[in-house]
C-alpha cells in the first residue's frame, strides 16, 4: 500500500533500554522527518533527512540517533530510553524542502511509554 | 526566534455556529504558512498552504486567510465531523523546516 507507515503503533519499554521506531514511505520522497508530540509543547522536530545518508538535527535531538541508508526508510533510535522520552512520535515525508507543494505527509504515530 | 501561537486552545461550537481560529506568527521572511487537521490517535493531515499576505484558500466549510502577522481559519456552519485539533505551522529557521503551534482543539456539538 502506498503511504507512510510507522511501527510499532504502541511500545512500552524500560528506562535504559534501546528502542528503535521504524518509518517507511513508498513515494520516494527526498525529505523525511521525526517529530515528537507532547501536551503543552505541540510538535517538535527531532531529526530530519534531505536524502539517503544525509541527516541533521532538529530542535530536540538529544538522546536520539537516526540513520537513512535507503530513501524509503528512516528509523529513529533511542539509545538509552528515559521517562522524559515518553511521547507520541510522528514520522513525516515531503517531496520538497519545507513541504512547499503539498505540505508534509505524516504517519499514524508511535505511542512510546518509558517506565 | 521563529514562533507560532495559536488561539484559542480549545473552542466549543454548536453545529452551524461559524467561528474562526487564529494563528499568529513571528518568522524572519515567511516562506509558507500551513494548516493541518489532526484527529485523535492519528497523524496531522495537510489542509492548506498560504504564501503571501492577502492570499485565501478554501476547502468545503474551511477558509484560510493570511496577513503579515497572522492567519485565520474560518469555519462556516460547522458539523460534528469538523471536530478535531487544527495545527498551524510556518516554514522557518535556517533549514526552512516547519515550526508548529500547539493547536486549537475544536469540538462541534450537534
Amino acid at each position: 500500500d502506498a503511504g507512510i507507515t510507522q511501527s510499532p503503533r504502541y511500545k512500552i519499554t524500560e528506562t535504559g533500554r534501546q528502542v528503535t521506531l521504524m518509518c517507511h514511505q513508498t513515494w520516494s520522497h527526498s525529505y523525511m522527518f521525526w517529530y515528537r508530540q507532547d501536551l503543552g509543547h505541540g510538535l517538535r522536530l527531532i531529526y530530519y533527512s534531505a536524502a539517503a545518508d544525509i541527516t541533521d538535527k532538529g530542535e530536540v535531538p538529544d538522546g536520539y540517533v537516526v540513520s537513512r541508508s535507503k530513501t524509503e526508510n528512516f528509523p529513529l533510535t533511542l539509545e538509552s530510553a528515559t521517562r522524559s522520552q515518553t511521547s507520541v512520535y510522528f514520522c513525516a515525508s515531503s517531496e520538497q524542502a519545507g513541504g512547499l507543494l503539498g505540505g508534509y505527509t505524516f504517519g499514524s504515530g508511535t505511542r512510546l511509554t518509558v517506565v | 526566534e521563529d514562533q507560532v501561537t495559536q488561539s484559542p486552545e480549545a473552542l466549543r461550537l454548536q453545529e452551524g455556529e461559524s467561528s474562526s481560529l487564529n494563528c499568529s506568527y513571528t518568522v524572519s521572511g515567511l516562506r509558507g504558512l500551513f494548516w493541518y487537521r489532526q484527529d485523535p490517535g492519528k497523524g496531522p493531515e495537510f489542509l492548506f498552504t498560504l504564501y503571501s499576505a492577502g492570499e485565501e484558500k478554501e476547502k468545503e466549510r474551511l477558509k484560510a486567510t493570511l496577513t503579515k502577522k497572522e492567519s485565520f481559519l474560518h469555519i462556516t456552519a460547522p458539523k460534528p465531523e469538523d471536530s478535531a485539533t487544527y495545527l498551524c505551522a510556518v516554514r522557518g529557521g535556517s533549514q526552512g523546516n516547519l515550526i508548529f503551534g500547539k493547536g486549537t482543539k475544536l469540538s462541534v456539538k450537534p
